[in-house]
Order: C-alpha cells, then structure tokens, then sequence
C-alpha cells in the first residue's frame, strides 16, 4: 500500500491556460473523489468515480472542468481557461465501495497568476 | 444536503491540558461522521469515526469524540494534549445511503504551546 499519489504536487499557471492533474489511488479502491480546499475552508467535494463510472459532479464543477477514470485506476482532472479563483489545493482521496474511510493524497497546488 | 459548523476557527491551548473542539452538523438524513487531521505539510489523514454501535469512538493517540444524535454534535477532546498535536482538524459527514462525498467544516487550528 503505496498511498494515494498526485502530481504534480504544484503547478503555477497563467491565467487562460489550461492545466491538468494525476491522481493514483490506493491499488485496490474502486473509489477515486476530487475535492478542492481553498485557505481557511474545509476541502469542498468536486466529482467522484466508481471504477471508470463518474457517479457524481459538484455543481462546483464548471465546464471548464472534466475528469476522467478511463481504466478505473488513475484518474486526471483538466482544468480549461484558467481563472485566478481557480487557485486551490485540489485533493485527491479513495476508498473501497464498502469501506468509509477516504485515503487522501498530499494534493496538487494550483497558482493562476 | 447536510452542512457541517465547526464554530471555532482557532484553539490555544498549553501541553498536557484538556482540549475540546466543537462540531454540529445539519443533514435531513442519517450520516456517519468523521474527524480528519491535518499536520504541516501533510495530508488528510482520518483520525476517528462514528458508523454505528457505540457513540463514543476513540483514536489510538489518545482521541475521543461522542456522537450526540440530539444535539447533532460529534465534538472532538483529548485530556491532556501534546506538542504534537498542533495541527488543523477537520470534521465530515457523509450520508449513510451513498456513503460517498464527505462534506466538511471549514477546520480548526489547534496550537499547543508549552
């Protein structure tokens, strides 16, 4: 059990650019969430996949945002037109389907400038 | 929806003296609850959980929180913390149905100081 990994673990981006995240989970969770966390807040829940399925969307998650789980291993998060309230952590966390408990990764910080 | 309010956004505290950090939750359905930590520079790490049985659940290091279904509060305490408790925690909720989304506080900063 390696742990949830994301990459990068920064990005600096300049506004209007499009960006985008890896997340690896735990090998053996069918699980995988997004959730974004911005200073002084509680991470907010974005999107979250069962296998490949996307079973969940935020109304947070605009059309500027996709993510996708092709295989039901890793999953990406593409952010298109960048905005500078687009700046956050963006947390990657998984889970078995029958097990409660989200294993978090260490996040991905995004600065739009 | 449920909605989660961790009123204290900061808690001083001296080494070895008690500690308590207060949550309420709002959700029209039943919900599992979680306490989540999170060091410097690290990660969300779950610290403890309430999914059924017995409404006080302890944590290894020391760690207790009691499920109130009345008051709807799952506050967090600990007698005596340490230095190494400095950290930001966060209390979730998750519906009890989908069990799937965490809805979180917005975190309090616990500072132990000697």
């Amino acid at each position: 059990d390696t742990g949830v990994s994301q990459d990068p673990r920064h990005k600096i981006t300049k506004r209007g650019q499009n960006v985008t995240f890896r997340c690896d989970p735990i090998s053996e969770h069918n699980r995988l969430y997004w959730y974004r966390q911005t200073l002084g807040q509680g991470p907010e829940f974005l999107t979250y996949f069962q296998n490949e399925a996307q079973l969940e969307k935020s109304r947070l998650l605009s059309d500027r945002f996709s993510a996708e789980r092709p295989k039901g291993s890793f999953s990406t998060l593409e952010i298109q037109r960048t905005e500078q309230g687009d700046s956050a952590m963006y947390l990657c966390a998984s889970s078995r389907s029958k097990d409660y408990e989200q294993y978090f990764g260490p996040g991905t910080r995004l600065t739009v400038t | 929806a449920q909605s989660v309010t961790q009123l204290d956004s900061q808690v001083p505290v001296f080494e070895e003296a008690p500690v308590e950090l207060r949550c309420n939750y709002s959700s029209s359905v039943s919900v599992y609850l979680f306490w989540y930590v999170q060091y410097p520079n690290q990660g969300l790490q779950l610290l403890l959980k309430y999914l059924s049985g017995s409404t006080l659940v302890e944590s290894i290091n020391g760690f207790e929180a009691e499920f109130n279904k009345s008051q709807t509060s799952f506050h967090l305490r600990k007698p005596s913390v340490h230095i190494s408790d400095t950290a930001e925690y966060f209390c979730a909720v998750s519906d009890t149905g989908t069990a799937s989304k965490l809805t979180f506080g917005t975190g309090t900063r616990l500072q132990v100081t000697l």
